[in-house]
């Protein structure tokens, strides 16, 4: 089936500084990838939408020059957090559309998740 | 875009059959129901996904009425391991423009 790599799992960074998350679509071209966070106990919030070639689409609320998103190919799409602060401490999930086979209808597949501390 | 309601939490016992019904009173012509399930500190995990009537998988089943406006996730005989939180999603799955928001999502706990 459909397999959407993450990584890394866990990051821990010092305030000020920049992660990067990658998000690899394994075995199936994602156009259209979704970032998602999440914090403890809470369901997830969708951030961007991000399209191959194409600049991401933001959700109301989240910052498009703190959170960079690039999807450069139909497999690949990056999240970078600038200047990151403790209240960025999150986990983030990507995922990517594709067909399922049964339906015929979209649905999405989640990375493992990336777990960001920022101290 | 359709919104849904779940009960926030349900408890069972293994060996039991667990139904999780969703509402979505909005839901569109184009709109998909999908459900997933998410492991604390895991991405969440594709189960099912309907449009009408009734599907059947090899870990669930999912009944839709006629008018579309509920759901439920049927998980026969749960073990200890079906205890996560279960994500009922509607959008519309035909576009490649849509996108799918969650909901608070039901928290099911299988006892022993």
């Amino acid at each position: 089936g459909a397999v959407v790599s993450q990584h890394p799992s866990r990051v821990i960074c010092k305030s000020g500084t920049s992660v990067k998350i990658e998000c690899r679509s394994l075995d199936f071209q994602a156009t259209t990838m979704f970032w998602y966070r999440q914090f403890p106990k809470q369901s997830l919030m969708l951030m961007a939408t991000s399209n191959e070639g194409s600049k991401a689409t933001y959700e109301q609320g989240v910052e498009k020059d703190k959170f960079l998103i690039n999807h450069a190919s139909l497999t690949l799409s990056t999240l970078t957090v600038t200047s990151a602060h403790p209240e960025d401490s999150s986990f983030y999930i990507c995922s990517g559309r594709h067909r399922d086979r049964v339906s015929g209808a979209n649905v999405l597949t989640f990375g493992a998740g990336s777990r960001l501390t920022v101290l | 875009l359709a919104k849904t309601t779940q009960p926030i939490s349900m408890d069972s016992y293994e060996g039991q059959e667990v139904n999780i019904t969703c509402s979505h009173n909005n839901i569109a012509t184009n709109d998909y129901i999908t459900w997933y399930q998410q492991f604390p500190s895991q991405g969440p995990r594709f189960i099912i996904q309907g449009y009408k009537t009734k599907v059947t998988n090899e870990v669930a089943s999912l009944f839709i009425p006629a008018d579309r406006k509920s759901s439920t996730l049927s998980l026969p005989r749960v073990s200890l391991s079906d205890t996560a939180v279960y994500y009922c999603l509607v959008g519309d799955a035909l576009s490649n423009t849509g996108k799918l928001i969650f909901g608070q999502g039901t928290t099911l706990q299988v006892k022993p």
